[in-house]
């Protein structure tokens, strides 16, 4: 299993550019959420799935956009790129263990940088 | 609301036991979670207990958690260089149903040889 994949893993945006960071996941797991870490910071979660089909906002939604057509599949959109969303963007996925915890797995991340 | 808190920095010799604080807000929170970021990575599992125990050891790992005052801590026994990246407390909000988990800022792990 190659785990939780992230593309690209560094992007460098003008103002107003906008991209998609593509996120694929080979567990079969029906979780899935995207993070943002700001310098010094702890992850905020801006968007998350509990399946395919099924989006919802986590606490930093704006500027933003997901989809969900596939179980292994969680591309996260931004289409007027700003200066305030230079961060490193996770991915993750996860499943609810027989004991009832729920195991997230991290992608490796991608840098983004918004001049 | 949801608030997880933890020091930036703790240095420690290697040898040494480190010692990682954390406290949370949340009262329904029903795991506790430690990862660590090595640099230029992403975020590692490396333990969780459940909120109705006080205490799970496993290897150099021990987590202590004090419900009563919201405190969880991560020690690590025995301290290596290789222990040296950024551990994460984070509780899950497991009553929104969305099962995400809320993080800490942080604290860095630097270990001196």
């Amino acid at each position: 299993n190659a785990g939780v994949t992230q593309t690209p893993k560094f992007r460098i945006l003008k103002i107003g550019q906008s991209m998609t960071l593509q996120c694929t996941q080979d567990m079969n797991h029906n979780y899935m959420y995207w993070y943002r870490q700001d310098p010094g910071m702890g992850l905020k979660l801006i968007y998350y799935s509990v399946g395919a089909g099924i989006t919802d906002k986590g606490e930093v939604p704006n500027g933003y956009n997901v989809s969900r057509s596939t179980t292994e599949d969680f591309p996260l959109r931004l289409e007027l790129a700003a200066p305030s969303q230079t961060s490193v963007y996770f991915c993750a996925s996860s499943y609810r263990s027989t004991r009832g915890t729920d195991t997230q797995y991290f992608g490796p991340g991608t840098r983004l940088t918004v001049l | 609301g949801e608030d997880v808190e933890q020091s930036l920095f703790l240095s420690v010799r290697e040898g040494d036991s480190s010692v990682i604080n954390c406290t949370y807000t949340d009262s329904s929170s029903t795991y506790l979670y430690w990862y660590k970021q090595e640099p230029g990575a992403g975020l590692q599992l490396l333990t969780y207990i459940f909120s109705n125990m006080d205490m799970k050891q496993d290897q150099r790992l021990t987590v202590l958690l004090n419900k009563k005052d919201k405190h969880l801590s991560l020690r690590i026994a025995d301290t290596q260089t290789g222990d040296s990246a950024i551990y994460f407390c984070a509780e899950s909000m497991e009553d929104t149903g969305r099962r995400a988990l809320t993080f800490g800022s942080g604290t860095r792990l630097q270990v001196q040889p």
